[in-house]
């Protein structure tokens, strides 16, 4: 147990619609990073928050976009939701900027049908 | 797309054999890390290296830094039936926010 929590845990949705991700983060830890893995893959860094702003980004398109909140919990939002945006999306925190030692969720599924 | 290539993509040994895998990179990396993945779960993380040519055991673990910085290898030795699972590296550079991960290597074990 990383002390990392996601929700949901599994998810439908058809493409063009809108999903959030939630996560809080292991007690302590002030720096939130979301991974999108693939089926096959390893994960993909999507993007990093620290003390409420992002600090740092991945090659993802704009319309994945996120939150931290002052307790550190954090949200992944995505818009206009194609089908290639299956995939699990896992939450890992950290102490500091630097990606350093990530603790990963058991992360949320995401099918787009 | 990936930049750190894993080898071997997937392995079938036996209980009681040890197991070795290894990460390339073209480019340097500053830290090295090794999680292992269980279905439906995230990474767990195994083992973090800081130094080239450091080596750090965890149990039946160990795993060396690349004395180039651009490589790490992982082994474990007699393995049990609960090794099985995805392993991945990853790597962070110097001035990194992110790790970058491997495609992992599929580990199944016969007892």
């Amino acid at each position: 147990e990383t002390g990392v929590t996601q929700s949901p845990t599994h998810l439908i949705k058809t493409r063009g619609q809108q999903v959030t991700l939630r996560c809080s983060s292991q007690s302590g830890h002030n720096t939130v990073s979301w991974y999108q893995q693939a089926l096959g893959q390893g994960p993909q860094f999507i993007f990093q928050y620290y003390r409420e702003e992002e600090n740092g980004r991945g090659n993802f398109p704009p319309r994945f976009s996120g939150l931290q909140f002052p307790n550190y919990s954090s949200e992944l939002n995505v818009n206009a939701l194609e089908l290639d945006d299956s995939a699990l999306y896992l939450c890992a925190s950290s102490l500091g900027q630097g990606a350093g030692e990530l603790f990963f969720g058991e992360g949320s599924r995401l099918t787009v049908l | 797309g990936q930049q750190l290539n894993q080898s071997p993509q997937s392995m079938f040994i036996q209980e009681g054999e040890d197991v070795s895998m290894n990460c390339t990179s073209s480019s340097i990396f500053n830290t090295w890390l090794w999680y292992k993945q269980d279905p439906g779960e995230g990474p767990v993380l195994l083992i973090a290296l800081y130094k080239a040519g450091e080596l750090t055991s965890n149990g039946r673990l160990t795993a060396q830094f690349g004395i180039t910085r651009k490589d790490s290898f992982l082994n474990i030795s007699a393995s049990i039936p609960s090794d099985v699972g995805i392993y991945f590296c990853a790597g962070q550079k110097s001035n990194g926010n992110k790790l970058v991960f491997g495609a992992g290597t599929i580990l199944r074990v016969k007892s």
